[in-house]
């Protein structure tokens, strides 16, 4: 079985640009998950996608962070403009459904913002 | 809120020691659901166990072995007779029942394992 599969897997961008990171969750999986890990700090949530709805946005920086997931497979997270805070491993998860117990991880993205 | 604590940042051991990872977690929750994933260099979270908070048996598998101590608090994991290939992050996380799916995760113990 395939795992989640995420890309790029490494970004360097400048602060102020614009960045994007796709994410394939394991196939029939119903929820997404988005988080952002902070270098020695565990993962934090930023968006779960339940289908192509959102479940749970609470900790998303909506004004400069966005995520779709148009046709309740792919996601993709947006972050425009970027800030030199935003640096941090985006990590993309997937399980069968929203109750369901385990989460897959994929590689995660690692975005530096100089 | 829920918050989840793993108060020791690095460890480090020689190969064949016994290790015990420590985290303590907060919720008003009453039950609720705590998991152990390891993170090693190539950056993938591997999940390891999941527990109930119904279920206060301690559970081994393999090397590992984990006790959860509802009293205080408390979900440590223990990797006896540690291996190189045991080097990693580890972190422990909690789900409330009424929290969809989502997961708090402590700040992580990074484990090295010297041969």
């Amino acid at each position: 079985e395939a795992g989640v599969a995420q890309s790029p897997r490494y970004k360097i961008i400048e602060k102020r640009q614009s960045v994007a990171f796709w994410c394939n969750p394991i196939s029939g999986h119903a929820t997404l998950y988005w988080y952002q890990q902070i270098l020695g700090q565990g993962p934090k949530l930023l968006i779960q996608f339940q289908n192509n709805g959102v479940v749970d946005d609470s900790q998303l920086p909506k004004d400069r962070f966005s995520a779709e997931r148009l046709k309740g497979v792919d996601s993709t997270l947006k972050i425009q403009p970027a800030k030199l805070e935003d640096s941090a491993v985006y990590l993309c998860a997937s399980s069968l459904d929203g109750r369901a117990y385990e989460q897959f991880f994929g590689p995660g993205t690692r975005l530096t913002v100089l | 809120a829920q918050k989840v604590t793993q108060a020791q940042t690095e460890i480090s051991v020689v190969e064949k020691e016994d290790v015990t990872l420590d985290c303590v977690y907060e919720t008003r929750d009453t039950t609720y659901y705590l998991f152990w994933y390891k993170q090693p260099p190539s950056g993938e979270l591997v999940f390891l166990i999941r527990r109930n908070s119904f279920d206060e048996q301690n559970e081994i598998s393999g090397r590992y072995s984990w006790n959860f101590q509802k009293s205080t608090s408390s979900f440590n994991f223990t990797i006896t007779a540690s291996q190189v290939v045991d080097s990693a992050v580890y972190f422990c996380a909690l789900r409330p029942n009424n929290a969809g799916n989502m997961l708090t995760f402590g700040g992580g113990t990074r484990l090295m394992v010297k041969p």
